[in-house]
């Protein structure tokens, strides 16, 4: 099965403070994302990463870094967090490729929430 | 752009039948998926579609008409443990999948 491991369920940060959102992947994947989901707005994707030292912003990168040193992990930083900022963070992977397969699904982490204050 | 339409909320008894439809208009495209998501938690995977026609997984089944950029999701013999949000979501050319809003399911006894 593949797993995908959001290190923090839940975290309080205050305006202006560094935040670090980690995300492992055990199946080998080349391709990883970062999307938020907030009510009445579906997931939203933030940045995604096709490979290490890659990535590419998405809808809504404002505010938002990441980082993909090694291929299993990729992180999300909001360098001065705020409090529009206060969402459910989900980290997803999926192998590489766009030729329609299955195998191609992107598979969930159980999600960050993120309260800032 | 990609536009994807699904409804906000619908409600259905146990034991019956619920079809969630998704209309969605993108460029280009390469394939339909359906995730459920409890409250709280993360999406999971249900189904795939990429060709027309009829997927069936056990309780519950996926359409596609791709010359209609239409969807549905069939959940039949409804559980209460089926509440939950549906998300529609549409992989273009370029791999990018882009989500629907999610029709939140509620099971009635």
């Amino acid at each position: 099965d593949v797993k995908v491991t959001q290190s923090s369920r839940y975290l309080v940060k205050r305006t202006g403070e560094k935040v670090f959102l980690e995300c492992v992947q055990d199946m080998d994947h080349e391709n990883m994302f970062w999307y938020r989901q907030d009510p009445g707005l579906g997931l939203r994707l933030i940045y995604f990463s096709y490979d290490v030292k890659m990535k590419e912003k998405g809808d809504i990168p404002e505010g938002y870094s990441v980082s993909r040193e090694k291929k299993e992990r990729f992180s999300l930083i909001l360098e001065s967090a705020s409090t529009n900022q206060t969402s459910m963070y989900l980290c997803a992977s999926s192998l590489a490729g766009g030729s329609g397969l299955a195998g191609n699904t992107i598979y969930f982490g159980e999600g960050s929430w993120l309260t800032v204050v | 752009g990609q536009n994807i339409d699904q409804p906000t909320e619908m409600t259905a008894t146990e034991g019956a039948i619920v079809q969630i439809n998704c209309t969605y208009q993108t460029s280009g495209f390469n394939g339909l998926f359906w995730y459920q998501q409890h409250a709280g938690e993360a999406p999971t995977f249900l189904s795939y579609n990429v060709l027309d026609g009829l997927e069936e997984k056990g309780r519950f089944s996926s359409f596609l008409s791709r010359s209609k950029g239409y969807s549905y999701l069939l959940l039949k013999e409804l559980q209460m443990k089926d509440s939950a949000s549906y998300l529609c979501a549409v992989r273009d050319q370029a791999n990018n999948l882009f989500f629907g809003t999610g029709t939140r399911l509620t099971v009635i006894p």
